[in-house]
């Protein structure tokens, strides 16, 4: 069966500092993987997308930005941390039916 | 510009009685919808979904309508129980390799 890890499940970090944050995929291959922020009060929004290795698609602009090194590893980074950054992350992935999407337990990240 | 709209941030409703969580959306190219259910901290988990070519989907307590005319879809959870309290998101979906699109949630509580 598949599963999907996500680590750290919490952090805090300061303003300006940087930030890795990990997802894996065991149980498929080529999976599509997806990072989504939740912000307080707010819905799911899509960050960034990969169909294969190497390949990102950014939806919103922003100071984050997403790395793809291996199949079904997925990164999600930053290199200095603003306080808008704060929410829950969540990483998800999709396999050839294209109309199932599981996501993982999610990272929440407070920046202070 | 929302292609998938969840205009009730929020709904209460008395146990054993029925919950109807509405979604409607703007894209005649969807093809397959869904609902996930998360609860606080924690990734989202998908309950229900129902294809484009159906207008209804039934899962135990959980029913999916789709008015296609309309661009409406409904999640109905009868009887509603306390732990069904979660915030809901609709999603929908487009055939090919693109990402899910995502409403910004309706926060159920239901009341014992």
């Amino acid at each position: 069966s598949q599963t999907i890890h996500q680590w750290p499940a919490t952090l805090v970090q300061p303003v300006g500092s940087p930030l890795s944050l990990e997802c894996t995929v065991e149980g498929t291959s080529n999976p599509n993987l997806y990072w989504y922020r939740q912000a307080a009060g707010r819905g799911l929004q899509l960050l960034f997308y990969s169909v294969g290795i190497g390949q990102i698609s950014s939806e919103v602009p922003q100071n984050l930005s997403a790395s793809r090194p291996q199949d079904r590893q997925f990164i999600l980074s930053s290199k200095k941390l603003l306080l808008s950054d704060s929410g829950f992350y969540l990483c998800a992935w999709t396999g050839f039916k294209y109309n199932e999407q599981f996501f993982g337990p999610g990272t929440r990240l407070t920046v202070l | 510009d929302q292609q998938v709209k969840q205009n009730s941030p929020s709904l209460s409703v008395q146990e054993g009685r029925i919950s109807i969580l509405n979604c409607d959306y703007t894209n005649s190219m969807f093809d397959y919808f869904l609902w996930y259910k998360k609860y606080p901290a924690e990734g989202p988990t998908f309950l229900i979904s129902i294809s484009s070519i159906k207008d209804k989907n039934e899962d135990g307590r959980f029913t999916v309508f789709l008015n296609k005319s309309a661009k409406h879809l409904s999640l109905h959870i009868v009887p509603s129980q306390p732990g069904d309290s979660a915030v809901y998101f609709c999603a929908a979906i487009s055939p090919g390799n693109t990402p899910l699109v995502f409403g910004k949630g309706t926060r159920l509580s239901v009341i014992a």
